[in-house]
């Protein structure tokens, strides 16, 4: 898998879009993007994921860089129980691979 | 069921003995990923289930650490001679289909995890 960079931690007011960085420059033509959070002391959840074209779900929405060298994860209203570890991970979209999960953004959201 | 399910949620034992954790994937998920997690790093991949078989065990640490899976539904992870270092969360993931597929495949869906402490 392609090497993502992401920042260690942010923090965002309640109620506030949340936006998440995630840097991907050495990213292939056949990689996607995943975004997966973890709550503390829950297991991974899947959020959304894309290969070049922006997309959204219930939980967010996904914007790639036009080069796909970058993306950004946005929560447009963060609740306090988004507050969790945020993982962006790139992959191919054929044959087995697995996820590999690096340190991620540990998200703070506050009252 | 629901949703992944781990057992036990916490296991001590002492440096030596033997232990075994539990994962019930998904009904119908015929993937199923065992990673874990050190206190305060991230996940590490451990061993790929397709089916009963496990195509992929290049991140089992050691010949200590060893998995199964039965009627492509449950897997155990048994780890041999606890160390210290083996202290973790254990998770366990299923998907409905092995990565490598498009669209909705492409979830993994994790349990709560074990929480193993070697004294």
């Amino acid at each position: 898998d392609a090497k993502t960079t992401q920042p260690p931690s942010m923090d965002c007011a309640e109620g506030r879009a949340a936006n998440l960085p995630c840097n991907h420059s050495t990213i292939s033509g056949n990689e996607y993007v995943y975004w997966y959070r973890q709550i503390h002391s829950q297991g991974p959840q899947y959020i959304i994921h894309g290969l070049k074209n922006n997309e959204t779900n219930e939980m967010a929405s996904l914007i790639i860089t036009e080069d796909r060298k970058s993306s950004t994860l946005i929560l447009p209203h963060a609740t306090l129980r988004d507050t969790a570890v945020y993982y962006c991970i790139v992959r191919v979209n054929s044959g087995y691979s697995t996820l590999t999960f690096g340190k991620g953004t540990m998200l703070l959201v506050s009252p | 069921g629901a949703g992944v399910s781990q057992s036990p949620s916490n296991k001590v034992t002492e440096k030596g003995k033997d232990v075994e954790l539990r994962c019930d994937p998904i009904s119908g998920h015929t993937a199923l990923y065992w990673y874990r997690q050190s206190l305060g790093q991230g996940l590490e991949f451990l061993i790929y289930f397709q089916g009963n078989s496990a195509p992929d065990k290049s991140g089992l640490p050691s010949d200590r650490f060893s998995a199964e899976r039965t009627g492509g539904s449950v897997s155990t992870l048994t780890i041999q001679r606890t160390q210290q270092e083996d202290s973790a969360v254990y998770l366990c993931a299923s998907s409905l289909a092995p990565l490598g597929g498009l669209g909705i495949q492409e979830k993994l869906f994790f349990g709560s995890g074990t929480q193993l402490s070697v004294l």
